[in-house]
């Protein structure tokens, strides 16, 4: 199956500060969206972006599916964002199923 | 609109004992997906289903099954529970197979 890595896996930042989420995955993917689980477990829709650029508020995320890899910015960071952030990847399986794969997840505590 | 409503929000069972979860998907979803999260990893994809038909399996064993009724809700059924079994149970539902996913707040369960 495919392989999705997420880096770094912690991150610690101050308030303010501006802030970098990789997802690396080894094979074409029909579609990737980016997710933050807040602390009560539930997990909040942030990117649908199979390819390209998009922006929401402080947030933006870049796929580069040529090069199967997405980045998820968070600029100005506030800590309401602590939280657990995952990018997820469906791909094509054999025999005409698509298996909606997450990777382990960046766990990311904003202090004030 | 109203989400995707899982139920219930949490459940104690027994090692050896069954547990049937509950989803209801977004009006117009016709596709349902089941995940497992245990603390500290990504969810775990278990089945996808799609106009009332399994579309996709997970690495779990034959004691998770799931079912698909018509008005597009959904059970998952564990039996013979492990503690091992004991986790976040997710759902999601999506327009389609390759839509974007629109998660529940999860069941956590509890084995004892």
């Amino acid at each position: 199956g495919i392989q999705v890595e997420q880096s770094p896996p912690d991150l610690i930042l101050q308030e303010g500060a501006n802030s970098t989420l990789r997802c690396n995955f080894s094979d074409s993917v029909n579609n990737l969206q980016w997710f933050h689980q807040n602390p009560w477990g539930q997990l909040i829709n942030l990117f649908y972006i199979p390819s390209g650029t998009k922006q929401n508020g402080r947030l933006s995320a870049t796929t580069v599916a040529t090069e199967r890899y997405s980045l998820l910015y968070i600029s100005s960071s506030q800590t309401t964002d602590s939280g657990v952030y995952f990018c997820a990847v469906l791909w094509y399986a054999a025999g005409g199923s698509y298996i909606p794969t997450f990777g382990r997840g960046t766990s990311l505590i904003v202090h004030p | 609109d109203a989400g995707v409503t899982q139920s219930p929000t949490h459940l104690i069972k027994t090692r050896g004992q069954h547990v049937t979860l509950r989803c209801s998907p977004i009006s117009g979803h016709k596709s349902v997906s089941w995940y497992q999260q245990v603390l500290g990893q990504g969810p775990q994809f278990i089945f996808q289903y799609y106009e009332k038909e399994e579309r996709g399996r997970g690495n779990f064993p034959d004691r998770f099954s799931a079912r698909q009724f018509p008005n597009y809700s959904s059970e998952l059924n564990v039996n013979a529970l492990l503690l091992g079994d004991s986790a976040l149970y997710l759902c999601a539902s999506s327009l389609k197979q390759n839509s974007p996913l629109h998660f529940g707040n999860g069941t956590r369960l509890t084995v004892t």
